[in-house]
């Protein structure tokens, strides 16, 4: 079945160092999503890429969808404190129904 | 606009005992889907309900079953529950898959544990 392997498992900076985590899919995908939990909470929607190289930014958040829609990643620039948690991709195949397949999650921490 | 609610917020049950979550998603919303989130395996996607049928389904075994109702509200079902059954069960409510936006809304989720 369809499998998303997601890296780093852990990343630790100090504030104001950039981070990046990766994601590949062992299939292609019809999009994929991306996810933030915080530390006691529950996943929260951040941005869904769609289009083959597509690349969306938030702020500080850049996020791309490689050109075969197989891989993806989600880059931040000059952390913050707010930005620690655990950041999850999700693939969503082509006839999978509601079925996100999650990479296992970056956690991420920032050292003040 | 309320988001998806997930009642109980935390269970304790025996090994061998049945659980029901339930689930009620964002108004409008048609599409439940169910994960299990564990420290060793991550989310895991259980099964996703949509006008009361089930159009997916993860490799868990037939011990775990769930349903939705006319009104959208899903719960799922656990029985003869084991040690490797504790859990963050969460439940997701998005608009169908046709709609563009595909965004999916977690609840809080159930923290089971079971001993």
């Amino acid at each position: 079945g369809q499998q998303v392997m997601q890296i780093p498992q852990y990343q630790h900076v100090q504030e104001g160092e950039d981070f990046t985590t990766y994601c590949n899919s062992s299939t292609t995908l019809s999009n994929i999503q991306w996810y933030k939990q915080r530390p006691g909470g529950h996943p929260v929607f951040l941005i869904q890429l769609v289009k083959s190289g597509e690349v969306k930014k938030q702020k500080r958040l850049t996020f791309q969808f490689g050109e075969a829609k197989k891989n993806s990643s989600l880059h931040i620039t000059a952390t913050q404190t707010t930005d620690v948690g655990t950041y999850f991709c999700a693939g969503l195949g082509g006839t999978s129904y509601g079925k996100l397949t999650f990479g296992q999650g970056t956690i991420l921490t920032v050292h003040p | 606009k309320a988001g998806v609610t997930q009642t109980p917020r935390y269970l304790i049950k025996t090994r061998g005992q049945q659980v029901t979550l339930s689930c009620s998603p964002i108004s409008g919303h048609r599409s439940v889907s169910w994960y299990q989130q564990t420290p060793g395996q991550g989310l895991q996607f259980l099964f996703e309900y949509f006008s009361e049928t089930q159009r997916n389904k993860g490799n868990f075994p037939g011990r775990f079953s769930g349903r939705q109702f006319s009104n959208s509200r899903s719960e799922m079902n656990v029985s003869t529950l084991e040690l490797g059954d504790s859990a963050l069960y969460l439940c997701a409510s998005s608009l169908p898959r046709d709609r563009p936006n595909t965004e999916a809304f977690f609840g809080q989720g159930t923290r089971l544990t079971v001993v």
